[in-house]
């Protein structure tokens, strides 16, 4: 899996969209970029994953540029429920371990 | 919705004691997964099973862990004589086949080792 770098922490205020970067510049051509996100104390939870064109779902919008060398997560709308550490990704396949780093720190503001 | 669950919420032990973390996964799934975090620290993966037989394990997964799908439904872990540095959040996770990109978890089991 290619190494992948997020900053540590990010401050959002409510309602606003909150837009969490991610640089994977060894990604490989089979590679997914996936997203995933814990809530304190909770277990992770899948949030998007893309290989190359822009994803969106009822979570989150996935954008990737286009030498997919980084990505931007995207919540539209922030809620104070979207406080969490947010986790990216690079896989080639779902069922492969997930290797965590430390992941961004979102605290959504009130 | 389907969900993974995992039993006890929370399992006090004193050090030496032998302890099983209990998982059951989603009914459909056949990839699982267990990792573990300690307070403060990232999320680490300890070992992954498939058709009945360990397919990955971390460094972390010696001889002191083992894994078992006894009953078709549950998925457990053992820690055969606990160690105070055992004291994590352990987390089962679970995923349906290697073609489909979500990895269930669980809400975890709070070990705490004296």
């Amino acid at each position: 899996d290619a190494k992948t770098t997020q900053p540590p922490s990010m401050d959002c205020a409510e309602g606003r969209a909150a837009n969490l970067p991610c640089n994977h510049s060894t990604i490989s051509g089979n590679e997914y970029v996936y997203w995933y996100r814990q809530i304190h104390s909770q277990g992770p939870q899948y949030i998007i994953h893309g290989l190359k064109n822009n994803e969106t779902n009822e979570m989150a919008s996935l954008i990737i540029t286009e030498d997919r060398k980084s990505s931007t997560l995207i919540l539209p709308h922030a809620t104070l429920r979207d406080t969490a550490v947010y986790y990216c990704f690079t896989r080639s396949q779902g069922a492969q371990k997930l290797v965590f780093g430390q992941g961004t720190r979102l605290t959504i503001n009130p | 919705e389907p969900e993974v669950t995992q039993t006890p919420s929370h399992q006090v032990t004193q050090m030496g004691q032998e302890v099983i973390l209990r998982c059951v996964p989603i009914s459909n799934h056949l990839y699982f997964y267990w990792y573990r975090q300690i307070l403060g620290q990232k999320v680490e993966f300890l070992v992954s099973f498939y058709n009945n037989e360990i397919s990955e394990k971390s460094e972390i997964f010696d001889d002191q862990f083992s894994v078992e799908r006894p009953d078709g439904s549950n998925f457990t872990l053992k820690i055969r004589s606990t160690k105070l540095e055992d004291s994590a959040m352990y987390f089962c996770a679970s995923i349906q086949e290697s073609s489909y990109n979500e990895q269930f978890f669980g809400p975890g089991t709070r070990l705490t080792v004296l």
